[in-house]
């Protein structure tokens, strides 16, 4: 089965500063989807942005970009000018068509201002 | 609005207590599914179901029920819950298994099994 892994539990960024979340997974497939949500208090699940492994060019939406490296099954998520409302926990999920999404176990984030 | 609705949003319950967490989703998906969240584990798939009257077990179907007679509800059941069953449910839906836009969540119910 595929897993996917955050290594980093707890990340602390200063506020406007840049961070970058990790996320490593490991597949055998060439097609798949992957996705970072994002978990504030509140509980609600997020979607903050998504690659298709097919697509060389990283995705980004605003502030956050990832930097998706296919060969070393990578996908980073980079948010820039960090705000507080950016505090939150942080899933990479990696999806292959007609399977399920795979969660990595979170990173918490927390913005110091 | 576009939404999956998950009630309750908590609940305290004792051991051996029969309990059902509700789900409902207003999009017309085919595909449903139930996740648990804990700490240092991440979401891990319960059930998942493909359409009316089509269910399967995910990685930690354990101790867990479904039903899918209604293509917009997707109840959870606890028989018997037990301690170990305390975390936070998360519902969620898609037009597809493999939809590339991922999935609406449900806002979470927490559970605690005392």
């Amino acid at each position: 089965a595929q897993t996917v892994t955050q290594s980093q539990p707890e990340m602390s960024v200063q506020e406007a500063e840049t961070v970058t979340l990790s996320c490593t997974y490991d597949t055998s497939e060439s097609d798949y989807y992957l996705f970072w949500y994002k978990q504030p208090p509140s509980r609600q699940m997020i979607l903050v942005i998504r690659q298709e492994a097919y697509k060389q060019q990283n995705a980004t939406e605003n502030r956050f970009s990832v930097n998706f490296q296919k060969a070393a099954k990578s996908f980073s998520l980079k948010i820039s000018d960090s705000q507080l409302g950016d505090a939150a926990m942080y899933f990479c999920a990696y999806r292959k068509d007609n399977n399920d999404m795979r969660f990595g176990a979170g990173t918490r984030l927390t913005v110091k201002p | 609005e576009a939404q999956v609705t998950q009630n309750p949003r908590y609940l305290i319950t004792v051991t051996g207590k029969k309990l059902t967490v509700t789900c409902s989703q207003n999009m017309n998906h085919e595909y449903m599914s139930w996740y648990r969240q804990d700490p240092g584990l991440g979401l891990r798939q319960i059930y998942y179901s493909m359409n009316v009257e089509v269910t399967d077990k995910g990685d930690v179907p354990e101790g867990y029920k479904v039903s899918r007679k209604e293509k917009r509800n997707f109840p959870l059941i606890l028989e018997s819950p037990s301690p170990n069953q305390t975390s936070l449910y998360f519902c969620a839906s898609s037009h597809r298994r493999g939809d590339i836009y991922g999935y609406t969540f449900g806002s979470g119910t927490r559970l605690t099994v005392v």
